[in-house]
């Protein structure tokens, strides 16, 4: 079974802190991917990483870091989180064969104050 | 650049019956793939269904169909003997580069007793 875990559902930070969301993946995946969901938009890709210490920018990648020391973690970093970063955001690792199917975590919905 | 537009913001849907969420895609790539995934409202984001641009057959998964029209670019999914699990957010994606996703706004669907 594919398992993509999030470090928290719920999180609530104040303005100008610095903000780490965790994905793990146990499955030697190489690609993984953030994205943020807001309503209305969709989801819509932060960054995304092929290997490790290997990252690539998406389509929204400001205000955003990532890290991505070992191969089943992708680390997300506001570092300093503002009031238009309060959103969901998912975290996917992909499947690779035919499909290349990505699989998604449960989501970590971030709150700024 | 690739684009998913999802028209529908909401469908209501009779119990047992069939329903259609309509996916458009636009693309300049020969070779592409088409997702389905669901989004309950606890969060999580379940894959459904794949299709792939060269696929001749239309993809089926159980009571998930996906309708793939390649000359009007769409991908609609139809769902058959619709169940109240069913109520959800559903989202169409196509993969780019980098296995990037590109998803559209999406689609709430709410199945009534």
């Amino acid at each position: 079974d594919v398992k993509v875990t999030q470090s928290s559902r719920y999180l609530v930070k104040r303005t100008g802190e610095k903000v780490f969301l965790e994905c793990v993946q146990d499955m030697d995946h190489e690609n993984m991917f953030w994205y943020r969901q807001d309503p209305g938009l969709g989801l819509r890709l932060i960054y995304f990483s092929y290997d490790v210490k290997m990252k690539e920018k998406g389509d929204i990648p400001e205000g955003y870091s990532v890290s991505r020391e070992k191969k089943e973690r992708f680390s997300l970093i506001l570092e300093s989180a503002s009031t238009n970063q309060t959103s969901m955001y998912l975290c996917a690792s992909l499947i690779p064969g035919v499909t290349d199917t990505q699989y998604f975590g449960p989501g970590t919905r971030l709150t700024v104050l | 650049a690739q684009k998913i537009t999802q028209t529908q913001p909401g469908m209501f849907v009779q119990e047992k019956e069939a329903v259609t969420l309509d996916c458009t895609y636009d693309t300049s790539d020969q070779s592409y793939g088409l997702f389905w995934y669901k989004q309950p409202s606890s969060g999580e984001m379940i894959f459904l269904i794949y299709q792939g641009s060269y696929d001749e057959q239309n993809a089926t998964e159980g009571r998930y169909s996906l309708n793939f029209q390649k000359a009007r670019k769409s991908a609609n999914l139809v769902i058959s003997a619709s169940q109240l699990g069913d109520s959800a957010m559903y989202f169409c994606a196509m993969r780019g580069y980098g296995n990037k996703l590109v998803f559209g706004a999406g689609t709430i669907l709410r199945v009534k007793s």
